[in-house]
């Protein structure tokens, strides 16, 4: 099984419609993220949380809402699906040492907003 | 202007070439450095990880720094072409204690049997 498992990974909605995107992890970090990658712009972060009570936006939060539900369950939320949200979703952990680098991350949900 | 440039390719190269790719920041506080790898359908997989300036060598990768330059490199020898994927460069100040990265766009090579 992989250590970051993203649900569901593939998924078509309409525009308007909620979506929720999980992820679960077992490698016991503290740390997780959500990234959405889009072709010529690369990985950029959405929201960060280092635990359950800790949750920071990143760079392009609007639109999007997270939960912890635990140190293993970090969830994606579009309230209100749009177009342009259309992409692929990324989640990554990583443990707390200060001078790792390594992000771990899942095998991605590619979302499609008609 | 981005953070982090990055050619998107594609790079076709020959089986048993050796590859060069870059990128460049305009961030001189950007202290850790780190190239991904990310194959078709998959998520990005760390490849190498260099702090501050220097060269580091795993194998057939090597990741060479130089921040006066503000320019970073990842060389392959023998390409092979399991090689073919996606090249993501990645990196962050030493003082920030959210940890986050700023990625490259990725540069896509095909390796050519």
């Amino acid at each position: 099984d992989a250590d970051v498992t993203q649900t569901p990974r593939n998924r078509i909605t309409k525009t308007g419609k909620r979506i929720m995107l999980e992820c679960s992890q077992t490698k016991g970090h503290d740390r997780m993220y959500w990234y959405r990658q889009d072709p010529g712009l690369g990985l950029r972060l959405i929201y960060y949380s280092f635990d359950v009570k800790d949750i920071n936006k990143g760079e392009i939060s609007d639109g999007y809402s997270v939960s912890r539900q635990a140190q293993a369950k970090f969830s994606l939320s579009l309230e209100s699906a749009i177009p342009n949200q259309t992409a692929l979703y990324f989640c990554a952990t990583r443990d707390g040492t200060p001078q790792a680098g390594e992000l771990f991350f899942g095998e991605g949900s590619r979302l499609t907003v008609l | 202007q981005k953070e982090v440039e990055q050619d998107p390719g594609p790079l076709s190269v020959p089986e048993g070439a050796i590859v060069s790719l870059n990128c460049t920041y305009s961030n001189s506080a950007f202290q850790y450095f780190m190239w991904y790898r990310q194959y078709s359908r998959k998520g990005p997989e760390l490849l190498m990880y260099t702090y501050s300036s220097g060269n580091k060598e795993d194998g057939r990768f090597t990741a060479q720094v130089d921040k006066s330059s503000k320019y970073i490199s990842l060389f392959i020898r023998d390409s092979q072409p399991s090689d073919s994927a996606t090249y993501l460069c990645a990196m962050r100040p030493r003082m920030d204690s959210s940890y986050k990265l700023i990625f490259g766009s990725g540069t896509r090579l095909l390796v050519r049997p």
